[in-house]
C-alpha cells in the first residue's frame, strides 16, 4: 500500500489521558498536514510540515497539542490531558513538492477517530 | 477570512440522473480549488483539482468548473450510480498571504443515489 497510513484507526480514552497518533505519508511527499473533522463539518486545518520543519500551526492547536515530524518522514500528533471536546476524526494528508503538473494535490489517510469519555 | 459554502447540504436522486453540486467562496484570491469525496468514517479522496488559471477539469463522469471572479465552482456528475453515494467536499487554497498552505473546506454535500 503506497497511500497515507494512519494509526490507530480508532482510539477511545478517558478524559485527562494523553493520546498519540501516527501518520506515515506517501514516501516521496515532503509536505504533511494534520486536519481535524467533527461530525457534519468539513476538515479544519491544524498544522503543516515541510520536511521536518513545522511551518504553520492553527489557533485551534492549543498548548495541549503537539506535532512532530522527525527526519521529515512519519509524523506524530499528541494530545495531552484530553477533553471531551477533542473527540473528532484526526486526518493526515501529504502532498508532492509544488511545481508539478496538475498542482499540489493532497492525499488523505483514513483518519484516527478519537472518542474521549 | 475565507469561507466556503456548499449547497445543497443533502441531495437524493434516482440512479442515472445528472446532477450538479455547488460551492461558493468569499475570497476570490485562491491558488486552487479541489473537490473531494468522503465515504462514511473514511478519509478524503481527491477527485478533481482546478488551478486558479483554469476554467474546468474533467475526469470520467465528473466535470468541475471554476469561476474565480464570482467565487463559484460546480461539480457535475453525469449518469449517477449508487456507488457515487458519499459526501462531496469542496476546498480552496489561498493564493497569497501567510496562510497559503492550508485548505479551507465547506461542510459538504451528502449525496444519495437510489437504485
Amino acid at each position: 500500500d503506497t497511500g497515507v497510513s494512519q494509526d490507530p484507526r480508532h482510539k477511545i480514552t478517558k478524559r485527562g489521558q494523553n493520546v498519540t497518533f501516527r501518520c506515515d505519508p506517501i514516501s516521496e511527499h515532503n509536505r504533511l498536514y494534520w486536519y481535524r473533522q467533527t461530525l457534519g463539518q468539513g476538515p479544519e486545518f491544524l498544522t503543516y510540515f515541510q520536511n521536518e520543519a513545522q511551518l504553520e500551526k492553527s489557533r485551534l492547536l492549543s498548548d495541549r497539542f503537539s506535532a512532530e515530524r522527525p527526519k521529515g518522514s512519519f509524523s506524530t500528533l499528541e494530545i495531552q490531558r484530553t477533553e471531551q471536546g477533542d473527540s473528532a476524526m484526526y486526518l493526515c494528508a501529504s502532498s508532492s513538492p509544488p511545481g508539478r503538473a496538475g498542482g499540489e494535490k493532497l492525499f488523505f489517510g483514513s483518519g484516527t477517530q478519537l472518542s474521549v469519555l | 477570512k475565507q469561507e466556503v459554502t456548499q449547497i445543497p447540504a443533502a441531495l437524493s436522486v434516482p440512479e442515472g440522473e445528472n446532477l450538479v453540486l455547488n460551492c461558493s467562496f468569499t475570497d476570490s484570491a485562491i491558488y486552487n480549488l479541489q473537490w473531494f469525496r468522503q465515504d462514511p468514517g473514511k478519509g478524503l479522496t481527491s477527485l478533481l483539482l482546478i488551478q486558479s488559471s483554469q476554467r474546468e477539469q474533467t475526469s470520467g463522469r465528473l466535470n468541475a468548473s471554476l469561476d474565480k471572479s464570482s467565487g463559484r465552482s460546480t461539480l457535475y456528475i453525469a449518469a449517477s450510480q449508487p456507488g457515487d453515494s458519499a459526501t462531496y467536499l469542496c476546498a480552496v487554497r489561498q493564493g497569497s498571504g501567510g496562510s497559503n498552505y492550508k485548505l479551507t473546506f465547506g461542510k459538504g454535500t451528502l449525496l444519495t443515489v437510489n437504485p
